[in-house]
């Protein structure tokens, strides 16, 4: 089956500082790759996604970037500000062989330092 | 507001005694999902179902028990089989249709055992 790693399992940085959180996975097949924040005590909450198809995709702050290749993708957080603290989780799954699953990575806490 | 929902938000159980936690989606989504979340460990999948009246195992069934009577709720009993059952749990709900699976989590239910 699919095994996704995670790194860092923490991370701080001041405010107005850029974080990467990155993530590598184990199944060539896999071609969706989703990122959820997480903030304390409730449910995880989808960020942005990139599929197998694209190298890079952004969304305002936030950017992911995928290397099929090497399979690894990374998550970037630029102009990190307080309310960015939270867990976050890469996954990856394969929906080629049906069973649609979603496989975590074990999370990065994020701590932005004002 | 569409959205799913899971219930209680806290739950305390005495050991060996079976509890049922809830979860409910208006989104007409075809998949529901089960996870556990322990501290430093990602989420770990326990049940999915695609389609009611079916369902699958995921990584860590043993112990406990779903079923999918309506499109719409996907209850979890943890049984008092299962050795270590306080954790927080996640339940999440995705379309099947097309290739990828973005999964919509609910808020969570934290189980104590006493």
């Amino acid at each position: 089956g699919e095994n996704v790693e995670q790194h860092p399992s923490t991370l701080s940085v001041q405010e107005g500082d850029s974080a990467v959180i990155k993530c590598t996975y184990s199944d060539s097949a896999s071609n969706y790759f989703p990122w959820y924040k997480q903030e304390l005590g409730k449910g995880p909450q989808l960020i942005i996604d990139i599929r197998s198809n694209v190298g890079e995709k952004k969304d305002q702050r936030i950017a992911v970037t995928l290397n099929k290749t090497a399979k690894h993708f990374s998550l970037h957080i630029t102009e990190t500000q307080p309310e960015d603290s939270a867990v976050y989780f890469c996954a990856a799954s394969d929906s080629g062989a049906g069973s649609y699953q979603l496989t975590f990575g074990k999370g990065t806490k994020l701590s932005v330092i004002p | 507001d569409g959205g799913i929902t899971q219930s209680p938000k806290y739950l305390f159980r005495k050991e060996g005694q079976n509890v049922t936690l809830s979860c409910e989606q208006n989104l007409n989504h075809d998949a529901m999902y089960w996870y556990r979340q322990d501290p430093g460990q990602g989420l770990r999948l326990i049940y999915y179902s695609q389609i009611v009246n079916d369902f699958q195992k995921g990584d860590i069934a043993e112990g406990y028990s779903v079923s999918r009577e309506k499109k719409e709720s996907f209850p979890l009993t943890v049984t008092s089989a299962q050795k270590n059952p306080t954790a927080f749990y996640l339940c999440a709900s995705s379309m099947l249709a097309g290739s990828y699976n973005e999964q919509f989590f609910g808020p969570g239910t934290r189980l104590t055992v006493l």
